[in-house]
């Protein structure tokens, strides 16, 4: 198995670029999520899903968009990519909520100028 | 609201024990622990839910106290392994989401 693997490792965009990152997972989980990492301020949660053709907001939603077509595959899009975007992204995934254990993808380094 | 880590970073020699603690100003469902290391993904060490109980395994424990809204992790007899930054992260209300920490850091010397 290869748990969580994220697309692309490392990105870097102009400003007003848009891009899409890929989140797969082969552990047949319901839960799909994305944070994004910045120095000195631990995981935020960005968006996740419940399950397959579903999303909800989490805390730092703007300027992000997500889609769950498949139930193995959650992609976050920004599209008018902002120096703010500047971060490291994870995305993360669990059976069946917060009473399961999160596994995390490798991450994707996305700078933008 | 992001769960209160405290303290935000230790220096321990190796063999030293070190409690890291998180706190919540809402009720707790569930409590996790991940640490990671520079350059990497989080890993997960343990999950702690609602009711009080204690859990371990190897040299590194924790507690999730559901009055005081907070839970401890216990690191005894450190090794130059232990060395990372942990986060706790708390389930609240719906379930269906961790709210992270701001993350301590700990580094375990010779």
């Amino acid at each position: 198995n290869a748990g969580v693997t994220q697309t692309p490792k490392f990105r870097v965009l102009k400003t007003g670029q848009s891009m899409t990152l890929l989140c797969a997972q082969d552990m047949n989980h319901e839960y799909m999520y994305w944070y994004r990492q910045d120095p000195g301020m631990g995981l935020r949660l960005i968006h996740y899903s419940v399950g397959e053709g579903t999303t909800a907001k989490g805390e730092v939603p703007d300027g992000y968009n997500v889609s769950r077509l498949k139930k193995q595959n959650f992609l976050l899009g920004l599209e008018s990519a902002a120096p703010s975007q500047t971060s490291v992204y994870f995305c993360a995934s669990s059976y069946l909520g917060a009473s399961y254990e999160q596994y995390f993808g490798p991450g994707t380094r996305l700078t933008v100028t | 609201q992001q769960p209160v880590q405290s303290p935000q970073a230790v220096i321990l020699r190796e063999g030293e024990d070190a409690v890291i603690n998180c706190s919540s100003s809402k009720a707790l469902y569930s409590v996790h622990w991940y640490r990671q290391k520079h350059g990497e993904a989080p890993v997960f060490l343990m999950i702690l839910l609602k009711g009080g109980e204690q859990k371990g395994h190897d040299k590194i424990s924790a507690s999730f106290n559901e009055k005081k809204q907070q839970s401890s992790l216990y690191l005894t007899a450190s090794q130059l392994s232990y060395s990372g930054t942990y986060f706790c992260g708390i389930g609240t209300g719906t379930a269906s989401k961790l709210t992270f920490g701001t993350g301590t850091r700990l580094q375990v010397t010779l």
